[in-house]
């Protein structure tokens, strides 16, 4: 059972032009969400996140929209770089079953083409 | 900044091998988190140390221990190893016990190939 969802393994953008990805969960009892970017050969960097009691958390270039209602999560990306190219992770974190858990999604390859 | 530091960073071993892959948390952090990514898929969480004590654990086989010890580095056990345990490897830190307020840090994971 996937709780954390990255229905687009892959997405092209043009440079300078807005990424978008997506992700969607289903456990209503994560109350932070995370977005990791992962270089080849490197583990997962820590890149956004935001809180329940939030719907919109903006730094620089990305921001990260939130909306409980629809599960659902976003990371735009404006202007879109060339650095960008890389494989996003979405996840969720919240108390499941009496333990802090932290799901993640199962990535999105971002491609940034010049 | 100091990073998480994982070695080795590749290993290769045969069925029914043993592995042991070490974990070295950024300094003052208290808490490690292995993962188990396969090609193509998402981070799985196996197991977790706060205080070197046991925090959680997820879909960690029985063939696979951890344990932290009192300088905060970890270190994953892998017994009779078969040709599925071949993924990338990784260890994660953050300071406090894994609450949803602490960002979890990365190393660049361990790549372990079973032949």
């Amino acid at each position: 059972d996937q709780q954390v969802k990255q229905n687009s393994p892959s997405l092209s953008v043009q440079e300078g032009r807005i990424s978008i990805l997506n992700c969607d969960y289903t456990n209503s009892m994560f109350d932070y969400f995370l977005w990791y970017k992962k270089y080849p050969a490197e583990g997962p960097t820590f890149l956004i996140s935001i809180s329940s009691i939030k719907d919109k958390n903006e730094d620089g270039r990305f921001t990260v929209f939130l909306n409980k209602s629809a599960k659902h999560l976003s990371l735009h990306i404006v202007p879109s770089q060339p650095g960008d190219s890389a494989v996003y992770f979405c996840a969720a974190s919240g108390e499941i079953q009496g333990a802090q858990k932290l799901v993640f999604g199962q990535g999105t390859r971002l491609t940034i083409n010049p | 900044a100091a990073g998480v530091i994982q070695s080795p960073r590749h290993l290769i071993k045969e069925k029914r091998e043993t592995a042991t892959l070490k974990c070295y948390p950024i300094p003052r952090h208290d808490t490690v988190y292995w993962y188990q990514q396969g090609p193509g898929q998402d981070p799985q969480f196996l197991i977790s140390f706060y205080e070197k004590m046991q925090s959680d654990k997820g879909s960690i086989p029985d063939r696979f221990s951890a344990q932290q010890f009192s300088d905060y580095h970890s270190e994953l056990n892998m017994s009779s190893l078969e040709l599925g345990d071949s993924a990338l490897y990784f260890c994660a830190s953050s300071k406090g016990a894994g609450g949803a307020y602490n960002e979890q840090f990365f190393g660049p994971g361990t790549r372990l190939t079973v032949l």
